[in-house]
């Protein structure tokens, strides 16, 4: 059964760039052809969709990430297959940055039919000085 | 942008349905899905391309999509079916996945 699990600081100071791993286990992140996603909750509040990174046939093309326009400017989504990994990069992170952030699986088609699922327990950061 | 929008709230006592609507500009050209988010807890998929149910999901879990609106009906309603509910559509346009801004399912 596929798990994720996000690990990273809790803390992040404001202006900083915000730092998370996403673990996969019980499969191989380059095995199939998916997509691999990050998704933030700020507290009290729903789900944004960050950014996710697609697995083409055994091979990553650097153009194959696709980032939330309001984000974009900041966000790089990376992969490490040999650790089963995939990462997070957020810079100029300010308290609105303050979320549980999430990691799944993401099911994409050329279709448009797309979900996200496993997820991860999540990680909360908060951004403060 | 594309927009998907639900309802905050919807109540339901037990045994009845419940219906969570997301109305997006035609939504139905799309496909939708829904998580189930308990408190303090990761969202679980209940739906995805607009009626099918993830192996786990009870068979009380249906969906619909058509013109403008996505539905995720819980027919039966179990007090544990309380939750917050997402939908999520994908802008082809934009490349983005949009999610709606949640509902609160009472279960009183």
């Amino acid at each position: 059964q596929l798990q994720l699990q996000e690990s990273g600081p809790g803390l992040v100071k404001p202006s900083e760039t915000l730092s998370l791993t996403c673990t996969v286990s019980g499969g191989s992140i380059s095995s199939s052809d998916y997509y691999w996603g990050w998704i933030r909750q700020p507290p009290g509040k729903g789900l944004e969709w960050i950014g996710s990174l697609e697995w083409i046939g055994r091979m990553y093309y650097s153009g194959s990430t696709y980032y939330n326009p309001s984000l974009k400017s900041r966000v790089t989504v990376s992969v490490d297959t040999s650790k089963n990994q995939f990462f997070l990069k957020l810079s100029s992170v300010t308290a609105a940055d303050t979320a549980l952030y999430y990691c799944a699986r993401h099911h994409s088609s050329s279709s448009g039919n797309n979900w996200f699922d496993p997820w991860g327990q999540g990680a909360l950061v908060t951004v403060s000085s | 942008s594309y927009e998907v929008t639900q309802p905050p709230s919807v109540s339901v006592s037990p045994g009845q349905t419940a219906s969570i609507t997301c109305s997006g500009d035609k939504l139905g050209d799309k496909y939708a899905c829904w998580y189930q988010q308990k408190p303090g807890r990761s969202p679980v998929l209940v739906i995805y391309q607009d009626t099918k149910r993830p192996s786990g999901i009870p068979e009380r879990f249906s969906g619909s999509n058509s013109g403008n609106t996505a539905t995720l009906t819980i027919s039966g309603t179990q007090p544990t079916d309380e939750a917050d509910y997402y939908c999520q559509a994908w802008d082809s346009s934009t490349a983005c996945v949009v999610f709606g801004g949640g509902t609160t399912l009472t279960v009183l």
